[in-house]
């Protein structure tokens, strides 16, 4: 079984520069996270998605973060302009669906740095 | 707001030593206790904690609730040097989405 593919792997940007990453969350889980990891800390929940509707998106940054599911499959989380607080790593994430108690599984993350 | 709590944040051993790791949580309408292992980027899955009182056991990984105290502990046992990395602790309750503590660096020294 594939797992969740997540691109790109790594991208530095200047500060008010526009930055985008993808998601292919694991064939059939309808449920597709995004969490942001500063260096030192836990991943925090950004948005979570259930098919192509948002469950909750309330500490996502709306200012500059912006998100997107068409189609209930693949997503993109897009910061424009970006700071330099930004820099992290962006964790994409599935489960099988929103009201089954399972697990999530991640993928390999975009570690972005910005200068 | 849910909330976990992690400790210690970091901890060194030799080759051979058994840890406890630490979680404890706040968790509206708490459905599980998750554990993972994050070695580089990717968070890879080891437990899911549901019961109270019930051992999830992996080789020398092992991990048990305790619904009463809010809380959960990580064992290894033997640990290797393959061992070091984050160890993360996530709680899952009726937000259904998954709010982790800030982790254990793990380092096993030869």
């Amino acid at each position: 079984e594939a797992g969740v593919a997540q691109s790109p792997r790594y991208k530095i940007i200047e500060k008010r520069q526009s930055v985008a990453f993808w998601c292919n969350p694991i064939s059939g889980h309808a449920t597709l996270y995004w969490y942001q990891q500063i260096l030192g800390q836990g991943p925090k929940l950004l948005i979570q998605f259930q098919n192509n509707g948002v469950v909750d998106d309330s500490q996502l940054p709306k200012d500059r973060f912006s998100a997107e599911r068409l189609k209930g499959v693949d997503s993109t989380l897009k910061i424009q302009p970006a700071k330099l607080e930004d820099s992290a790593v962006y964790l994409c994430a599935s489960s099988l669906n929103f009201d089954v108690n399972t697990e999530a599984f991640f993928g390999q993350g975009t570690r972005l740095t910005v200068v | 707001e849910d909330k976990v709590v992690q400790s210690p944040l970091s901890l060194v051993v030799h080759e051979g030593d058994t840890v406890t790791l630490n979680c404890s949580y706040e968790v509206t309408n708490f459905r599980s206790l998750l554990w993972y292992k994050q070695e580089k980027k990717a968070p890879t899955f080891l437990f899911m904690l549901t019961s109270s009182g019930i051992e999830k056991k992996s080789g020398r990984l092992s991990s048990i609730l305790d619904k009463k105290e809010l809380f959960s502990i990580l064992n290894i046992t033997a640990t290797q040097t393959g061992d070091s990395a984050i160890y993360l602790c996530a709680g899952s309750g009726s937000a259904r989405q998954l709010t982790f503590g800030s982790g254990t660096q793990l380092t096993v020294l030869p």
